[in-house]
């Protein structure tokens, strides 16, 4: 089976822009789960969707939200990017076996803010 | 809520072995281990949801003490490939599905 897969790889915006972050799921997989990493914070909890429906989402503001598709695959979007908004952004599909619910994590979106 | 992982780092030579601790102040339905390379995406390494479980994963094993809210992740005979960050992500009662409280990471570096 393909991995999770993310685009792009590498972004550079500009303060006040805005983006979209694209993830494809495992196939089969269900859940997907959006995540920011930084040095200092270390790996946060943005939202997860699961059915094309936001289940659960982390301590971010509003500017960061996200959708999914019926096919599973799911985009998050950072509108009026801030210098703070540069991170490692990791998405991550479950197939939500409850017994074997771990979590596949794609290679990330690097996002630099200028 | 964030676990506390312990130690921060840590240095081993090849063969020797690490315990990272991860502990946290809520009551936890799961614990999920992950290892992740410089400049990688994390990978699982196992997941633990039952108190007192314990799995073992090569050399690598973990244990769940649910009444303590802590897991230990054991490595033994370490191996150079060993070497990176060491995450655990806790599900929390209360909480969902897919949302993961992660630790800051124990940087495990195994030397020659």
């Amino acid at each position: 089976k393909a991995g999770v897969t993310q685009t792009p790889r590498y972004l550079i915006k500009t303060r006040g822009q805005q983006v979209t972050l694209s993830c494809s799921p495992i196939s089969g997989h269900r859940s997907v789960s959006w995540y920011q990493q930084t040095p200092g914070q270390g790996l946060q909890f943005l939202f997860e969707y699961f059915s094309e429906t936001q289940r659960n989402k982390g301590n971010f503001p509003g500017r960061f939200s996200g959708r999914q598709f019926s096919n599973s695959r799911s985009e998050m979007n950072v509108s009026t990017l801030e210098l703070g908004d540069s991170a490692l952004y990791l998405c991550a599909s479950s197939p939500l076996d409850r017994e074997v619910d771990e979590q596949y994590f794609g290679p990330g979106t690097r996002l630099t803010v200028t | 809520q964030q676990p506390v992982q312990s130690p921060q780092a840590v240095i081993l030579r090849e063969g020797e072995d690490a315990v990272i601790n991860c502990s946290s102040s809520k009551a936890l339905y799961s614990v999920h281990w992950y290892r992740q390379k410089h400049g990688e995406a994390p990978v699982f390494l196992m997941i633990l949801l039952k108190g007192g479980e314990q799995k073992g994963h090569e050399k690598i094993s973990a244990s769940f003490n649910e009444k303590k809210q802590q897991s230990s992740l054991y490595l033994t005979a370490s191996q150079l490939s060993y070497s990176g960050t060491y995450f655990c992500g806790t599900e929390q009662y209360g909480g969902s599905q897919g949302n993961l409280i992660f630790g800051k990471g124990t940087k495990l570096s195994v030397k020659p």
